[in-house]
This record gives C-alpha cells, sequence and structure tokens, in this order.
C-alpha cells in the first residue's frame, strides 16, 4: 500500500514570505501529525490532526499553523518565514492518534529560508 | 514538563559488536515506548516497540527492555551490520495524543 506522501520534496523561499506543505496519510489513517526537524534539536512537534480537529499542539509561535481535510490530508502553513525556519519538515500519520500505535513517517519536505 | 533522555548522542561500534542505547522518561503515564530509525534522507521508520505489561520483545537482532518501575527502558541490536549505521530515536506516549522523542541517537558501525 502507498506510504505517507510529502509534497513539495524541497522548496527554497525567501524571508518573510509564506509556505504551505502538503502530506497525505496512509489510506485509512486518521491522524496526522506534524514534526519539525533541525540538526541540533532533534524531532520537534508541530501539531496532531485526528478527524479534522487540532488534538494537540506543541511549543511554536502562531505562524506555524495546520489544517485537515475530511479526506485526511493534511496541510501546514508557516506565514512570515524566518531564517530559523530552515528545516526537515516531517509528516506522520498513524490509524488512532497519540502515536501510541506508531506512526508512519513521510519523507519529509526540506525547507531552505534565504 | 514531560521529556525522555536519550543516551548517548553518538556511538561507534565495529561491525559485529552489540550496541545499546538507553533512554529515561518522566511521566509515569507512559504506556507505549516505540523505536524508530532514520536513515539519510528519510523519515523515521519504526523498528520496534514495547508496552507497559511487557518487560522484554526481541525481532531477530534487536531487542527492547522496558523497567517501569525505574522508567527506563534501552534498545539493543547484536551483531551489528553496515546497513545499522543510522540515526535512532526512542518515543515515549501516554496515549491521549502526546507521544515525546528522544534526542537521537548516531549510531557509526565500522566494517
Amino acid at each position: 500500500k502507498a506510504g505517507v506522501t510529502q509534497t513539495p520534496r524541497y522548496l527554497i523561499k525567501t524571508r518573510g514570505q509564506q509556505v504551505t506543505l502538503s502530506c497525505s496519510p496512509i489510506s485509512g489513517h486518521r491522524s496526522v501529525s506534524w514534526y519539525q526537524q533541525t540538526p541540533g534539536q532533534g524531532l520537534q512537534f508541530l501539531f496532531e490532526y485526528f478527524s479534522e480537529t487540532q488534538r494537540n499542539k506543541g511549543n511554536f509561535p502562531g505562524r506555524f499553523s495546520g489544517r485537515q481535510f475530511s479526506n485526511s490530508r493534511s496541510e501546514m502553513n508557516v506565514s512570515t518565514l524566518e531564517l530559523g525556519d530552515s528545516a526537515l519538515y516531517l509528516c506522520a500519520s498513524s490509524r488512532t492518534g497519540g502515536g501510541d500505535y506508531g506512526y508512519t513517517f513521510g519523507s519529509g519536505t526540506r525547507l531552505t529560508v534565504v | 514538563g514531560e521529556n525522555v533522555e536519550q543516551h548517548p548522542s553518538t556511538l561507534s561500534v565495529q561491525e559485529g559488536d552489540s550496541a545499546v542505547i538507553k533512554c529515561t522518561y518522566s511521566d509515569s503515564a507512559s504506556n507505549y515506548f516505540p523505536w524508530y530509525k532514520q536513515e539519510l534522507g528519510k523519515g523515521p521508520q519504526l523498528i520496534i516497540d514495547i508496552r507497559s505489561n511487557v518487560g522484554e520483545k526481541k525481532d531477530q537482532r534487536i531487542a527492547v527492555t522496558l523497567n517501569k518501575t525505574a522508567k527506563h527502558f534501552s534498545l539493543h541490536i547484536t551483531e551489528t551490520q553496515p546497513e545499522d549505521s543510522a540515526v535512532y530515536f526512542c518515543a515515549a506516549s501516554t496515549g491521549g495524543f502526546k507521544t515525546i522523542f528522544g534526542a537521537g541517537t548516531r549510531l557509526f558501525v565500522k566494517a
């Protein structure tokens, strides 16, 4: 079966711009989580959506937002990009929420802010 | 707040030797402990997991142990091979939409 699909794979944006990243979970998975990964900070939790509702949120500024559609696909948006937003953004899907049966991760979107 | 500490941050072993990565969690309500392997250019992949009602679980060359009293759990890789080289993450979940990851261990297996 198809895995978690993230688009685009690579993105270069200018400081101050906004960006939208997309994630299609595994068929049948209703939960989508987003993580930011940087070399020195490991996996930082952004938010988790289950059945179109945000169920948990990490400690990121309001510039980071997300949503989930009725088909479980999810998007995350970062507005007013800063250089420090350069990172690998990972999406993870699971059948139930909270990752308590494990996550399946996508390959990520690498965002570079210049 | 809740956190998961992971050690060591870097581990270098000779091919064929064993590797052990240790994690400590703070939330006593944690009941699910997965381990993920991340290879270069890929997202993390679930390789083994254990629940709080089990003390040990094995899958071929990898095993995970859990000590709930001490809030410790460990990943053991025996007979390491070059393809085991990757970054490994431990995590602890309490259910209720809360999974916390460790900071990761970069494992190098020297041929």
